[in-house]
């Protein structure tokens, strides 16, 4: 598949479980986020990384823990979550330029819809 | 940090109308403003962006306008069809500290746009 693809697609866990969303992009790009979708709220970002390094944390609880092994491969692990979490959690891409003033287009993957119990 | 509010929050029209969608922002050093259009169940796709240099910009039937001063921008689609149904989010960003360009994107809160046969 081409793009940027997301697994598992439905997610259903107990507060107690340990859980992974996996993305991945195969478009090349540099930078990865994670986005979170709730009902009646704007996307709210989560976590940036620019060349596997993390640039970004909007104040995330701790219970989401973010990994980037590499460029095309980013992940969420999630742990002792709460019902509130449940939300459509996306992710995305974007080519990165050395230069200021070059904007990109982010890339979004399907999204993960994930449930907590 | 950013802060996006858009307006409305729902919008019906009949097929054939014009809509606009409009948007505004809290930091004078954003610089990009990038649309996405989100069909229901389906991924956000960026459909139009505008740079902080250019007033308006067009692609067949929507277009973008800026307006710094205000720090207001926002989205126009005329003669609407049915398939433009889906919710639009815009956005806004700035050049990350460092020089380099990826793209840390603020959400406004959706608009439902409704179009009827």
């Amino acid at each position: 598949e081409t793009g940027v693809t997301q697994t598992p697609r439905h997610l259903v866990m107990g507060m107690t479980n340990k859980k992974s969303l996996k993305c991945e992009q195969h478009l090349g790009h540099n930078a990865m986020y994670w986005y979170k979708q709730s009902a009646k709220k704007p996307l709210e970002l989560m976590f940036v990384y620019n060349f596997k390094e993390q640039t970004e944390n909007n104040s995330v609880p701790s219970r989401f823990s973010p990994e980037c092994p590499n460029s095309s491969h980013l992940f969420l692990h999630l742990h002792t979550l709460q019902p509130e979490d449940s939300a459509l959690y996306l992710c995305a891409s974007s080519q990165t330029f050395p230069s200021p003033g070059v904007y990109n287009e982010q890339f979004f993957g399907p999204g993960t819809r994930l449930t907590v119990l | 940090g950013e802060n996006v509010e858009q307006h409305p929050s729902t919008l019906s029209v009949q097929e054939g109308d014009s809509a606009v969608i409009k948007c505004t922002y809290s930091d004078s050093a954003s610089n990009y403003f990038p649309w996405y259009k989100q069909e229901l169940g389906k991924r956000p796709q960026l459909i139009i962006d505008i740079r902080s240099n250019v007033g308006e910009k067009k692609d067949q039937r929507i277009a973008v306008t800026l307006n710094k001063t205000a720090k207001h921008f926002s989205l126009h689609i005329t003669e609407t069809q049915p398939e433009d149904s889906a919710v639009y989010f815009c956005a806004a960003s700035k050049t990350p500290a460092g020089g380099t360009s990826y793209g840390k994107l603020t959400f406004g809160q959706g608009t439902i746009l409704t179009v009827h046969p």
